[in-house]
């Protein structure tokens, strides 16, 4: 089945740091990847996406690139800010139309001044 | 932005007690979708809807039941709250299909059984 796996968190970083959160999937056939975002108190938000291999995902100075050989989607920010703290969920669907998104288990990022 | 809305915010609740839980989306969407997230943030699908009365179960076996009589109104309801209920319920609804699929979440419910 489909299944994505996301680093274990909690990750802390100072500000202007760069940020890694690796995430590798499993899927049949050719799935389209995503970064949902969960900042707290709120409900999650898509952050970024990419549909197809070598495809670049960016928003808000985020960037994952879909790499097809390794299967992973990681997401990288060259300098991170506070207002950036928030969990961060990989997910995948595959083709069809009764497909359901599949999520990872997200990783808590904490960003000080 | 998304218009997908839940009520209440908070809740909390002695055991027993019949609660429902309110999603609303004025965006149009045919597909709802109901998850329980844990305190270690995972979140598990608990129901999901592609449209008027349809209805099925998520990944994440739950006490819980959901109706979907209008388009715009996916509610949740529990029967006899209990303790082991307590989390936090996420909505969500798309409008579009398969590898553009793009799910527009609500603020959440935390719930509190005592």
């Amino acid at each position: 089945g489909n299944s994505v796996t996301q680093m274990e968190g909690p990750v802390t970083l100072s500000e202007e740091a760069f940020l890694t959160i690796n995430c590798t999937y499993t899927a049949t056939g050719y799935p389209s990847l995503f970064w949902y975002v969960q900042y707290p108190g709120e409900g999650l938000q898509l952050l970024l996406k990419a549909t197809k291999a070598d495809d670049k995902g960016s928003n808000k100075g985020f960037e994952a690139t879909y790499r097809k050989e390794t299967t992973s989607f990681h997401l990288e920010k060259g300098s991170v800010q506070v207002s950036d703290s928030a969990v961060y969920f990989c997910a995948l669907i595959t083709q069809g139309g009764s497909e359901k998104l599949v999520f990872g288990k997200g990783t808590k990022l904490t960003v000080n001044p | 932005e998304a218009d997908i809305y839940q009520t209440p915010r908070y809740l909390v609740i002695g055991t027993g007690k019949k609660i429902t839980l309110e999603c609303s989306q004025t965006m149009g969407h045919d597909k709802m979708y109901w998850y329980q997230q844990d305190p270690g943030m995972e979140l598990h699908l608990i129901h999901y809807s592609y449209g008027v009365n349809s209805t099925e179960k998520g990944d994440l076996s739950s006490e819980s039941t959901v109706s979907r009589i209008r388009t715009e109104h996916f509610p949740l309801t529990l029967e006899s709250a209990r303790p082991s209920h307590t989390s936090q319920y996420l909505c969500a609804s798309s409008g579009l299909q398969g590898r553009n699929e793009k799910l527009f979440f609500g603020s959440g419910t935390q719930l509190s059984v005592l």
